[in-house]
């Protein structure tokens, strides 16, 4: 399987703050990266798909970037409703797999 | 839009099967550019992807290694849903579990169930 890894594990900001996430796959997946944010007790919501495609009705304060095995996604001005945690998700080869996660959280 | 309506219950025994029902409304189990998916996700390892099923002229599986020999992904063509049976849990398997849809062309699970917390425990 293909192991990715997100860092950091947890981000602490402050509201209108820049904020970057990273995602490394553990071997080449092209663009096959999904990112993903979820809130307590809700099922993960697709942000950016093909690693820079802004998913239809997200914002555009958050976009992304990469290919082969290093990708970020970037908040540009941190929003109350941004709190919550991100995740990251290879579809290159099956199982696809996510990364374990970012939690950002008020400073 | 597309809805997936998870059934199934929240509390089994060990040793037994869990089994959920996941519907799909709005698209088909048959769809020729999405698979159909069951994913976990717990404290201990995450989100877990545990399988498949998709129709490209014929029925395809695909398995996790963690779950293979306990897992069966079925299409139900006739209610337009598909299941999940898990043999022989432990506590190892309660989890919130999710169905999804997955997208051939954006590599993403874009529609997600309302999930199920599943509780294994005598």
């Amino acid at each position: 399987d293909i192991q990715m890894t997100q860092s950091p594990s947890s981000v602490s900001a402050s509201v209108g703050d820049r904020v970057t996430i990273t995602c490394r796959a553990s071997q080449g997946i092209g663009s096959w990266l999904t990112w993903y944010q979820q809130k307590p007790g809700k099922a993960p919501k697709v942000l950016i798909y093909a690693a820079s495609s802004l998913q239809s009705g997200v914002p555009s304060r958050f976009s992304g970037s990469g290919s082969g095995t290093d990708f970020t996604l970037t908040i540009s001005s941190l929003q109350p409703e941004d709190f919550a945690t991100y995740s990251c998700q290879q579809a290159n080869s099956f199982p696809w797999t996510f990364g374990q996660g970012t939690k950002v959280d008020f400073k | 839009q597309v809805q997936l309506q998870q059934s199934g219950p929240g509390l089994v025994k060990p040793s037994q099967t869990l089994s959920l029902t996941c519907a799909i409304s709005g698209d088909s189990v048959s769809s020729s550019s999405a698979a159909w998916n069951w994913i976990r996700q717990s404290p201990s390892r995450g989100l877990e992807c545990l399988g498949r099923t998709y129709y490209r002229s014929k029925w395809y599986n695909d398995y996790a290694v963690s779950v293979k020999g306990r897992i069966t992904i079925n299409p139900d063509t006739s209610k337009n849903q598909f299941s999940l049976q898990l043999n022989s849990v432990t506590p190892e398997d309660t989890a919130i579990y999710y169905c999804a849809r997955g997208g051939w062309g954006s590599g993403a699970f874009d529609i997600w169930g309302q999930g199920t917390m599943v509780i294994v425990s005598s």
